[in-house]
């Protein structure tokens, strides 16, 4: 597709309950990214793959949280037993491999409510 | 670490009035520096860029932003403002990790253009 592609765009989950969040990245994209944003706060960096391989999960808040990316393309997101404090948009970003310094695309973002 | 601290979180106002969104970056060696754009309910749009060369770098509408080593600063700058640049103002700086360029963002700045 022309751009990063996320869905659901809004989810509200009890708490409690498992959630999973899909991004589609511009076609050929070798980098991937998943940021968590939390009301009024900047981008934080969660996790990122390089094709298939997930070469950093630093940035990933609990082992309730699980990133995949098994073809290269299409990435989940998952959340298990979901909390308030995962509350936040959740935003996709990817990037060609040469794309260096160059910037990344980001998608609009999947809004999860924890309820 | 990198970090990034934009020194304000609001900034109103009028107008055809110039503004000056600051931001600071952490690191002393060579870095890429970023100014990201969100408005309301969108996702993040790269603005402008600087990777190398000249210290000033400007976008097609009409904002520019300096580099400055020696301060580490990347204020983001425009002469006149219209009501469409009302939206959040994301400075970043890269962070090379495993052979790609993670960003990392400050908290934002809420630009508020009043009539």
């Amino acid at each position: 597709g022309a751009g990063v592609s996320q869905s659901p765009r809004y989810k509200v989950a009890k708490r409690g309950q498992d959630v999973a969040l899909r991004c589609d990245p511009i076609s050929g994209h070798v980098s991937l990214f998943w940021y968590q944003q939390a009301l009024g706060q900047g981008p934080e960096f969660l996790t990122y793959f390089q094709n298939e391989a997930q070469l950093d999960k630093s940035g990933l808040p609990s082992d309730r949280f699980f990133a995949e990316r098994p073809e290269g393309s299409v990435s989940t997101l998952k959340i298990q037993r979901t909390q308030q404090e995962d509350s936040a948009v959740y935003l996709c970003a990817s990037s060609s491999w040469t794309a260096g310094g160059g910037g990344y695309t980001f998608g609009s973002g999947t809004r999860l409510t924890v309820v | 670490a990198q970090s990034v601290t934009q020194l304000d979180s609001q900034v109103p106002v009028f107008e055809e009035a110039p503004v000056e969104l600051r931001c600071n970056y952490s690191s002393s060696v060579s870095v890429y520096l970023f100014w990201y754009v969100q408005y309301p309910n969108q996702g993040l749009q790269l603005l402008l860029k600087y990777l190398s060369g000249s210290t000033l770098v400007e976008s097609i509408n009409g904002f520019e932003a300096e580099f400055n080593k020696s301060q580490t600063s990347f204020h983001l700058r425009k002469p006149s403002v219209h009501i469409s640049d009302t939206a959040e103002y994301f400075c970043a700086v890269s962070e090379l990790i495993q052979g790609a360029q993670k960003l990392v963002f400050g908290q934002g700045t809420r630009l508020t253009i009043n009539p």
